[in-house]
């Protein structure tokens, strides 16, 4: 299986302020990658897709690169909306895998 | 509207089964592979099965795999998740959740349901 690993777990941060969330798969996952915010209660929301491609929607200042394994969510200037958990996916292989997750906790 | 609606959660006791739906609208299964991805209590995601969109096959899970059966029905618009011998961690929301192409094997997920959770206890 690929495994994915996220950094950090937890991240405290502040309004406006810049915030990069890595995610690194085990094995080449070429540009298959996909990261979404989740809020308390409510089912994930896609944020990137094909590793760097903004999904309809989504604010500007999300953005995502990469490709092979390792791979980059950035929040240009943190809003207050955008406290919640960011999961990175492979959907390269079978079984399809999530990195364990970032919070994005105000500082 | 594009929108899948889970259905058939609950409380059961360990070893029990349980069924779930997905019911779509706004799309057609048929043209779009759509998946079952649950969250532990406080944990992170967990991908569970899907059946592709040609119903040519279907992938779990190694966690579910031979106690879960996936299955579409194409004439109703939905897709089930057949749970037999549950354990105590199969305890989590279970979405189904559809990707952005159609007539596509990969893709990541635009359309999530609300999710129905699942709780496994005696």
């Amino acid at each position: 299986d690929i495994q994915m690993t996220q950094s950090p777990s937890t991240l405290s941060a502040s309004v406006g302020d810049r915030v990069i969330i890595t995610c690194r798969a085990s094995q080449s996952i070429r540009i298959w990658m996909a990261w979404y915010q989740q809020k308390p209660g409510k089912a994930p929301k896609l944020l990137i897709y094909k590793a760097s491609t903004l999904e309809t929607g989504v604010p500007s200042r999300f953005s995502g690169s990469g490709s092979g394994t390792e791979f980059t969510l950035t929040i240009s200037s943190l809003q207050p909306d955008d406290f919640a958990t960011y999961y990175c996916q492979q959907y390269q292989l079978y079984p399809w895998t999530f990195g364990q997750g970032t919070e994005v906790e105000i500082k | 509207q594009v929108q899948l609606v889970e259905s058939g959660g609950g409380v059961v006791q360990p070893g029990r089964s349980l069924r779930l739906s997905c019911a779509a609208s706004g799309f057609t299964v048929s043209n779009y592979a759509v998946h079952w991805v649950r969250q532990a209590p406080g944990k992170g995601l967990e991908w569970v099965a899907v059946v592709r969109y040609d119903g040519s096959d279907k992938y779990y899970a190694d966690s579910v795999k031979g106690r879960f059966t996936i299955s579409r029905d194409n004439s109703n618009n939905t897709l089930d998740l057949q749970m037999d011998s549950l354990r105590a961690e199969d305890t989590a929301i279970y979405y189904c959740a559809r990707i952005k192409a159609a007539n596509s094997a990969g893709d990541a997920f635009d359309i999530w349901g609300q999710g129905t959770m699942v709780t496994v206890s005696s």
